[in-house]
């Protein structure tokens, strides 16, 4: 079985400031990793994917993750926030096989403070 | 840039009754999802569609539920006889091959 652990339900950082988001897994399979993002009133959109290539993973809008298996970790971080980070971002974890589902953490609201 | 569409976008019905949420997938896509998201809560898996046939289905989908792609474009899902507890959003996500999931904008139901 497959689970996701997102620590910190809210997380508050000012405009300018680093951004890290948790998030830790387990899976007893080498797993694909995904950040998704939810913008209020909208759907989930991608941010990026860490697939088993390199373990530091770039996404949209100055986003970043890195892939430690020792930790079991998939942290996401942006060096410098903007006011249009504020929203809820999601981590999930899949089994590498096609079609098989996501299985999702609770989330993280991020509020940017100016 | 190809998305996935959902239809209607908000839907509000009374306990008891049927509801059918629509989605169009990626048209080269092949395998298709329904999520849902209870206000304040995590997403969570519900269906997963592969070959005209649930390939994979949670807790969560019991007999109230059902899935269909009537034709080579749609995706459907079918509560019933819907609970106020079925209030949530509902998305539809499809991916190709082993890419990522693309999701939809999803569907907010409410049952009254």
């Amino acid at each position: 079985a497959q689970s996701v652990t997102q620590l910190g339900s809210h997380v508050s950082v000012s405009e300018g400031a680093l951004v890290l988001l948790r998030c830790n897994y387990s899976s007893s399979v080498p797993p694909y990793l995904f950040w998704y993002v939810q913008y209020p009133n909208q759907g989930l959109q991608l941010l990026l994917k860490y697939t088993s290539a390199a373990t530091l993973v770039k996404g949209i809008n100055g986003f970043e993750a890195e892939f430690k298996k020792s930790e079991t970790s998939f942290h996401l971080t942006k060096p410098s926030a903007h006011m249009s980070d504020a929203a809820e971002y999601f981590c999930a974890v899949r089994r590498e096989a096609a079609g098989n589902k996501l299985t999702f953490g609770g989330g993280t609201r991020v509020l940017v403070k100016p | 840039e190809p998305e996935v569409t959902q239809t209607p976008s908000h839907q509000v019905t009374q306990m008891g009754q049927e509801v059918i949420l629509r989605c169009v997938p990626i048209s080269n896509h092949l395998y298709f999802y329904w999520y849902r998201q209870i206000l304040g809560q995590k997403v969570e898996f519900l269906v997963s569609f592969y070959n005209n046939e649930i390939s994979e289905k949670s807790e969560i989908f019991d007999d109230q539920f059902s899935v269909e792609r009537p034709d080579g474009s749609n995706f459907t899902l079918k509560i019933r006889s819907t609970k106020l507890e079925d209030s949530a959003m509902y998305f539809c996500a499809s991916n190709k091959d082993n890419t990522e999931a693309f999701f939809g904008q999803g569907t907010r139901l409410t049952v009254v």
